[in-house]
């Protein structure tokens, strides 16, 4: 157990609609970053938050928006869903800002039908 | 920027065998290089990293990894191979000079493992 928590753990939903997934990091960590995994691209990083601000962004479409609160919890809001955004969505948390040893969750595995 | 290429898809080895998973990467600067290990239906776990010093980095699990500048390698080993190891890994650098490079972590493409019986 990686001390980081990711709900649901699984969610079904129609294309067009409006999704958020929720990332609680390990205890003490500041950093909490967002990835897609899917089968064709691989793991690719969307999004970073270190304390409350963002701080980097990767291949992360418009469509897509997260927000990092104050008590450090994370969201990551998916709207306009495409049957192609079907994928596991990772979090992942780390003490600093830039990146160094990243400790996941165990994902949120979306299906767009 | 920076990339990594783990060459094999798949790696099949015997049950106590030593095990080899490949890693290259390109960085303009020093790398930081981690490998992690994905289980099914579970997130990826920290196996180790190298950042400096000893070319050779023991992580979790028995396994270890050697760092090799010339060649821009890091190849995951463990000397004897068990069932549980079966699992999907990664490797990862990110670009250890400040402000060279990019910010995040580049993840290779996996490399899935069998562990034979």
């Amino acid at each position: 157990d990686s001390g980081v928590t990711q709900t649901p753990k699984h969610l079904i939903t129609a294309t067009g609609q409006r999704v958020t997934l929720r990332c609680s990091p390990r205890s003490g960590d500041l950093s909490v970053y967002w990835y897609q995994q899917s089968l064709d691209q691989g793991l690719q990083f969307l999004i970073q938050y270190y304390n409350g601000e963002e701080r980097a962004k990767g291949n992360i479409l418009e469509r897509f928006s997260a927000q990092q609160f104050p008590d450090l919890h994370s969201e990551l809001n998916l709207s306009s869903l495409e049957l192609g955004d079907s994928a596991l969505y990772f979090c992942a948390s780390s003490v600093f800002e830039l990146p160094d040893t990243q400790y996941f969750g165990p994902g949120t595995r979306l299906t767009v039908l | 920027a920076q990339s990594v290429a783990q060459p094999e898809d798949q790696v099949n080895v015997a049950e106590g065998n030593p095990l080899t998973v490949k890693c290259t990467y390109s960085v303009s600067g020093n790398p930081y290089l981690f490998w992690y290990v994905q289980y099914p239906n579970r997130g990826l776990q920290f196996l180790l990293k190298y950042i400096t010093g000893d070319n050779l980095v023991k992580g979790s699990y028995g396994f270890e990894a050697e760092f090799n500048k010339s060649q821009t390698s890091f190849h995951l080993k463990k000397p004897s191979a068990l069932v549980s190891d079966s699992a999907l890994y990664f490797c990862a650098v990110r670009d250890f000079s400040s402000g060279a490079g990019s910010y995040q972590l580049t993840f290779g493409k996996g490399t899935k493992l069998s562990v034979i019986p």
